[in-house]
């Protein structure tokens, strides 16, 4: 099972800021990656695929990068909407799917 | 646009059982494959089984095998997974997801539902 390991558990940054995020994997998982946002009470949402690309809808603001086992998602300039968590999750080597175990990130 | 609805969450006693549904609308649902994704309280996200688009094929976690079965109904396009041998520990709010791939199941999930929340409690 590949574990990913996310950091840090917990960002506090201010609107207007810029967000680094990262997630490394236990094994290689070429490209194999998303990033997902998740706020309580509502679905998450796919944001990221395959490390780079940007889902159907993301604001330009939200970036992917990475392949192998280091991977990071960066948010260039944080708007208030963005405050919840992110979790990474590798496609490559299933089953299991496996997540991150999220990142929080917080208004300062 | 996509819609995915669950149902079928409430409280079991351990060693229960609990079927949930997740209709869907929007898109062809015959023409993709589904996932289940849990959360705990306190906790992530958690995979917990994926079925391919025609139902022929079904994967599941270690943690859940044997006990939980993912099926779908293409004709009413509707979403299921069967729940047996409850433990406290499978104590989640239970969403179901579309996968990103079409026929192909690429274990990205591009929609979600709202979930549906599953209390195992004597």
């Amino acid at each position: 099972e590949i574990v990913l390991t996310q950091s840090p558990g917990t960002l506090s940054l201010s609107p207007g800021e810029r967000a680094t995020l990262s997630c490394r994997a236990s094994q290689s998982v070429r490209r194999c990656l998303a990033w997902y946002q998740h706020k309580p009470g509502q679905a998450p949402r796919l944001l990221i695929y395959d490390a780079s690309n940007r889902a159907t809808g993301i604001p330009a603001r939200f970036s992917g990068s990475g392949s192998g086992t280091d991977f990071t998602l960066t948010i260039s300039s944080l708007e208030p909407e963005d405050f919840a968590i992110y979790y990474c999750q590798q496609c490559s080597n299933w089953p299991p799917i496996t997540f991150g175990q999220g990142t929080r990130l917080d208004i300062k | 646009q996509v819609h995915l609805v669950e149902s079928g969450g409430g409280v079991v006693q351990p060693g229960g059982s609990l079927r949930l549904s997740c209709a869907a609308s929007g898109f062809t649902f015959g023409a993709y494959g589904l996932h289940w994704v849990r959360q705990a309280p306190g906790k992530g996200l958690q995979w917990v089984a994926a079925i391919s688009y025609d139902g022929r094929e079904n994967y599941y976690p270690d943690s859940v095998k044997g006990r939980y079965t993912i099926s779908r109904d293409n004709s009413k396009n509707t979403l299921y997974l069967q729940m047996s041998s409850l433990r406290v520990d499978d104590t989640a709010v239970y969403y179901c997801a579309r996968d990103f791939g079409g026929l192909a199941v690429v274990a990205t999930s591009d929609s979600w539902g709202q979930g549906t929340l599953v209390t195992v409690s004597s």
